[in-house]
């Protein structure tokens, strides 16, 4: 399978708790971008990486979530004392990093909800 | 303020017929819009997309048609069939620099009766 991979899929965690979600995008693709999905809402952007330079963060984007690509490769996603509203799916995208206008291409997306 | 909005939550379309989804959009400075088809408990699957320098593009059963003066898109998709049956999402991207995120509208779940 050569599409975007995520895991976990599914995370069930404590209030408080510290989580960390991993991303691997498409072979080649050099643009990696993080996604919050909640009920009844479309996907809203988080932060993006062209290669291992993060180049933007959202505002939703609290000083309670990091993200990281190291090597320009995989990205992950860390929460650090989540609470119950962190509950989402959170998405990941890559595309090739070449133009502008490209196509993002998703992941499964992973899971999270806090209790 | 959402900037990307589809209207309608839902959609019911019976098989063999057009559905028509739609999409508007605030912000003028968005240029290049895509629709996603999601399942549940998955992610996004890229379906098509345009460029604010055309007014349609299609793909198979797909067609996107865009008007700027109105700032609206639709997604048709003739003949529709049950497979079709997911929530679509229309986003947007904005125009110039290195602002590279999508803006999602809210989704319109369609259902394909046989």
């Amino acid at each position: 399978d050569t599409g975007v991979s995520q895991d976990p899929r599914h995370k069930i965690t404590k209030r408080g708790q510290n989580v960390t979600f991993r991303c691997d995008p498409i072979s080649e693709h050099n643009r990696l971008y993080w996604y919050r999905q909640t009920l009844g809402q479309g996907p809203e952007f988080l932060t993006y990486f062209q290669n291992e330079a993060q180049l933007e963060k959202s505002r939703l984007l609290s000083d309670r979530f990091s993200a990281e690509r190291p090597k320009g490769s995989f990205s992950t996603l860390e929460i650090q004392r989540t609470e119950q509203g962190d509950s989402a799916m959170y998405l990941c995208a890559s595309s090739l990093g070449l133009i502008r206008q490209e196509t993002q291409y998703f992941g499964p997306g992973t899971r999270l909800l806090v209790l | 303020d959402q900037q990307v909005k589809q209207n309608s939550p839902s959609l019911s379309v019976q098989e063999g017929r057009i559905s028509i989804l739609n999409c508007d959009y605030t912000n003028s400075m968005f240029d290049y819009f895509l629709w996603y088809k999601k399942y549940p408990a998955e992610g996004p699957t890229f379906l098509i997309s345009i460029s604010s320098i055309k007014d349609k593009n299609e793909d198979g059963r797909f067609t996107v048609f865009l008007n700027k003066s109105a700032k609206h898109l639709s997604l048709h998709i003739v003949p529709s069939q049950p497979g079709d049956s997911a929530v679509y999402f229309c986003a947007a991207s904005l125009s110039g620099g290195s602002n590279y995120k999508l803006t999602f509208g809210k989704g319109t779940l369609l259902t394909v009766n046989p």
